[in-house]
């Protein structure tokens, strides 16, 4: 079975300077991968997803992750923070099991933002 | 386009009552999961339906658990009877396909159970 394991439970910057929000990977093929942000009381938002193509992917707001197989990870950078990206962050494996695929989540890390 | 709707948004209950929760998915969407995210964990599926159908129930504790999708639009996820482990966020999503490698899904904000 595939699976995440999110490095960082709570990470905490100011604004205007660089996110890392960390992530790595268990895989016995070549995984689907994907961010999801959760806002305070806001559903699950897809921030983005890779799929074998391009290593480096972008997402919205300014995120972007790099797949690294060699390190087994995939982490979620944003040169810049802002007050509103202070949110819960999931890394997500997308796993083959018996019923088809399904994702399977990471513990989650929460942002915070000083200003 | 209205997005997925849950209610009630937070429920009190002592251990041993029932509870019912109610998902509305987005217009036109086949697929819907119930997922479960106790409190400091990522959420984990607990039931995915295919249109009026189970696609994988693997994880529900069918003990006390039930979900259904009648017509193959809204569902209702119920627990009875509830024990204090059952308190966490119960999460609809929706995808129009199923989970493929696209990966996304439309969530509800959730429906929050405390049980007592």
């Amino acid at each position: 079975a595939q699976s995440v394991t999110q490095l960082d439970s709570h990470v905490s910057v100011s604004e205007g300077t660089p996110v890392l929000l960390r992530c790595n990977y268990s895989s016995s093929y070549s995984p689907s991968l994907f961010w999801y942000v959760q806002h305070p009381n806001k559903g699950l938002q897809l921030l983005l997803k890779y799929t074998s193509a391009a290593t480096l992917v972008k997402g919205i707001n300014g995120f972007e992750a790099e797949f690294k197989k060699s390190e087994t990870s995939f982490h979620l950078t944003k040169p810049s923070a802002h007050m509103s990206d202070a949110a819960e962050y999931f890394c997500v494996v997308s796993d083959i099991g018996e019923y088809g695929n399904k994702l399977v989540f990471g513990a989650g890390t929460i942002l915070r933002v000083k200003s | 386009e209205a997005g997925v709707a849950q209610s009630p948004r937070y429920k009190i209950i002592e251990k041993r009552q029932s509870v019912a929760f109610w998902c509305n998915p987005i217009s036109g969407h086949a697929t819907l999961y119930w997922y479960q995210q106790i409190l400091g964990q990522g959420p984990k599926l607990l039931i995915q339906f295919q249109n009026n159908g189970v696609v994988d129930d693997s994880q529900l504790p069918k003990d006390r658990f039930s979900a259904e999708r009648l017509k193959g639009v809204d569902s209702t996820l119920k627990i009875q009877p509830a024990k204090l482990e059952d308190s966490a966020v119960y999460l609809c999503a929706s995808s129009r396909l199923a989970v493929t490698n696209t990966g996304e899904l439309f969530f509800g904000e959730g429906s929050r159970l405390t049980v007592l």
